[in-house]
């Protein structure tokens, strides 16, 4: 089972922040928070994973809690192309507990 | 560079048909997922490989699902015989090992008539 809550769904303007919760309560200490997103009719894509530390590249932004049970994914200026799943995981450092494992996800709806 | 393969990109059967889907890895990557995706929820995994060798298939229904992964590089997924809960998308994908970013393919859509 999934080790994620997220909300259903949210809404944002676009050229807005997008800003995605995830609570991860039970989360351990040698494991991962990993966000996926899947556009519709696509694969799941890849967008940010981090520890503890804050997190940042070209996608988005990673907001870890000190003491990490919840995260939050920041889209800085949202666009129509952002429009999709978004997918918070929880991932083992080591190989034999390292799945993907994917809950519901958040629908994020932009808006023009 | 190349992403994951697979094909078909659609498939329509018959229920109590067989049916294989194929995927070709990123090169070099050692680690392969099948995940079945229904329709409104998020991908399940079925199977995991590390290299040829099965990790995890706790979710896979033996009785009528089988998986492969030959020389450690493409792996197919068959089912045999299909039911019609079996419609949904099968996604594969791979990383280079633990804890690394996982490349996805498009899916192959299945259908169950």
């Amino acid at each position: 089972d999934a080790k994620t809550t997220q909300p259903p769904s949210m809404d944002c303007a676009e050229g807005r922040a997008a800003n995605l919760p995830c609570n991860h309560s039970t989360i351990s200490g040698n494991e991962y928070v990993y966000w996926y997103r899947q556009i519709h009719s696509q694969g799941p894509q890849y967008i940010i994973h981090g520890l503890k530390n804050n997190e940042t590249n070209e996608m988005a932004s990673l907001i870890i809690t000190e003491d990490r049970k919840s995260s939050t994914l920041i889209l800085p200026h949202a666009t129509l192309r952002d429009t999709a799943v978004y997918y918070c995981i929880v991932r083992a450092e080591r190989y034999r507990d390292d799945k993907i494992i994917f809950g519901k996800g958040t629908r994020l709806h932009i808006l023009p | 560079e190349a992403g994951v393969a697979q094909s078909p990109r659609y498939k329509i059967i018959e229920k109590r048909q067989s049916v294989a889907f194929w995927c070709n890895p990123i090169s070099g990557h050692a680690t392969l997922y099948w995940y079945q995706q229904i329709l409104g929820q998020g991908p399940k995994l079925l199977i995991q490989f590390q290299n040829n060798g099965v990790v995890d298939d706790s979710q896979l229904p033996k009785d009528r699902f089988s998986a492969e992964r030959l020389k450690g590089v493409d792996s197919t997924l068959k089912i045999q015989p299909a039911k019609l809960e079996d419609s949904a998308v099968y996604l594969c994908a791979s990383s280079t090992g633990p804890n690394t970013e996982a490349f996805f393919g498009q899916g192959t859509r299945l259908t169950v008539v």
